[in-house]
């Protein structure tokens, strides 16, 4: 079955760069989820898109925005990046509004 | 402030052993409760999940138990397994608010041989 694609899967960027994640959900999921995870923590909400519209946010910098495009697929952005972005960013989808099925991650790196 | 409570942090159990995990919430909107594995450096897999009108569900060695009056809920893993050594995340969400999973901090399991 398919699953969901995130890329790049690992990302190094120095401080104050500019980084693109990118996720493409399950085929037909019409919702797609951002968390970021830091080490030994709990994932946390940052973004989600409902077909193509923000439907809800969470604990997300002003220097990250993110957008669902036509094909569902969806991106975040992140500039002027800081040590204290370095996380495994997680993309998740959904077809019911319940079981959100999750991606491999992005792992960032700022140094 | 943590909407989810998990516990224990850890957790060894002998293989063959039951491993037993548990978490509350205080949000009575909540409506979904889900469990998820995740190994290291992977994503989070979804393992089994249940919603408030039901008390008890099983899937294969899994179960999830669901006290509604005391917000608890609790998932059982029998005849724990070396390859279930994970870190196991319970979450809450609610289904008309967008659904963003709010997790619990955590358990490790190690399952010894």
């Amino acid at each position: 079955a398919a699953g969901v694609i995130q890329s790049p899967r690992h990302l190094i960027k120095e401080k104050r760069e500019t980084a693109t994640l990118k996720c493409y959900p399950i085929p037909r999921h019409d919702t797609v989820y951002w968390y970021q995870q830091g080490p030994g923590q709990d994932p946390q909400f940052l973004i989600s898109f409902y077909e193509k519209m923000q439907s809800d946010k969470g604990s997300i910098p002003d220097r990250f925005s993110a957008q669902q495009f036509s094909d569902y697929h969806s991106e975040l952005n992140m500039s002027s990046l800081e040590l204290g972005d370095s996380a495994l960013y997680f993309c998740a989808s959904s077809l019911t509004g319940y079981e959100q099925y999750f991606g491999p991650g992005t792992r960032l790196t700022v140094t | 402030q943590q909407q989810v409570k998990q516990s224990p942090q850890s957790l060894i159990v002998q293989k063959g052993g039951i491993s037993i995990i548990n978490c509350a919430y205080e949000n009575t909107a909540f409506d979904y409760f889900p469990w998820y594995q995740q190994f290291p450096g992977k994503g989070p897999a979804l393992l089994i999940a249940i919603r408030p009108d039901v008390s008890e569900k099983k899937e294969g060695r899994f179960t999830i138990s669901f006290n509604k009056s005391a917000k608890q809920f609790s998932l059982h893993i029998m005849d724990s397994q070396p390859g279930d050594s994970a870190t196991y995340f319970c979450a809450a969400s609610i289904y008309g608010n967008t659904g963003k999973l709010i997790f619990g901090q955590g358990t490790t399991l190690q399952v010894k041989p």
